[in-house]
């Protein structure tokens, strides 16, 4: 089983709708949560931290829920440079490092 | 933006040539990582290191190999690149392994 899953995608919304995305883990321990965003060939970039009590940056959202091992990333109001590739990046139960999910595809069209 | 530097942004060698790739970061980072990326798919860890002197594999095993003589610099070597090769290499690092990672730029190789 992987360290972190994700649905891949893709995930094909329309300018303005919300979306959000889940992303499981397995080591209970974890304290380090991430989202980053990453374009097309391009390097992955952090979008936010995941903090226990959940935050928010603008239109974007991140939860943590520890009792069902998953953080998840709401997106309200989607714009057309919202579309990415969203990695969920949680700290290994195998040594002392983060772990890269593979990542789910949102489209979003006009 | 994250100070990490990457060079060649782009390089294109024939088969058996020795390649070195440069990363450097001026946030006095202790930690940074070398992942392998092909388009579409997910980053792979091939190695990493927590300070000077100091070197591991990542989970992907790789034919490359790394040094880390000083805090800011941590360039890898292929010393006889081949076509399987071909690949993304991105550089990252961060101030503990537990903290958020600061990715370069890339480096697209292509080994014909």
């Amino acid at each position: 089983r992987k360290e972190v899953e994700q649905d891949p995608g893709p995930f094909n919304v329309p300018e303005g709708a919300t979306v959000a995305f889940n992303c499981t883990y397995s080591n209970s321990a974890s304290q380090s949560f991430f989202w980053y965003r990453q374009d097309c060939r391009k390097e992955p970039k952090l979008l936010m931290s995941v903090y226990s009590s959940g935050n928010e940056d603008g239109r974007f959202t991140a939860q943590l829920n520890r009792a069902s091992q998953y953080i998840s990333l709401l997106i309200r109001d989607s714009k057309l440079s919202d579309s990415a590739t969203y990695l969920c990046v949680v700290n290994s139960e195998y040594g002392n490092k983060l772990v890269f999910g593979a990542g789910t595809i949102l489209r979003v069209k006009s | 933006e994250a100070d990490i530097y990457q060079t060649p942004r782009y390089l294109v060698i024939g088969t058996g040539k020795k390649i070195t790739l440069e990363c450097s970061q001026t946030m006095g980072h202790d930690k940074m990582y070398w992942y392998q990326q092909d388009p579409g798919m997910e980053l792979h860890l091939i190695h990493y290191s927590y300070g000077v002197n100091s070197t591991e594999k990542g989970d992907l095993s790789s034919e490359s190999t790394v040094s880390r003589i000083r805090t800011e610099h941590f360039p890898l070597t292929l010393e006889s690149a081949r076509p399987s090769h071909t690949s993304q290499y991105l550089c990252a690092s961060s101030r503990q392994a537990y903290n958020e990672q600061f990715f370069g730029p890339g480096t697209r190789l292509t080994v014909l």
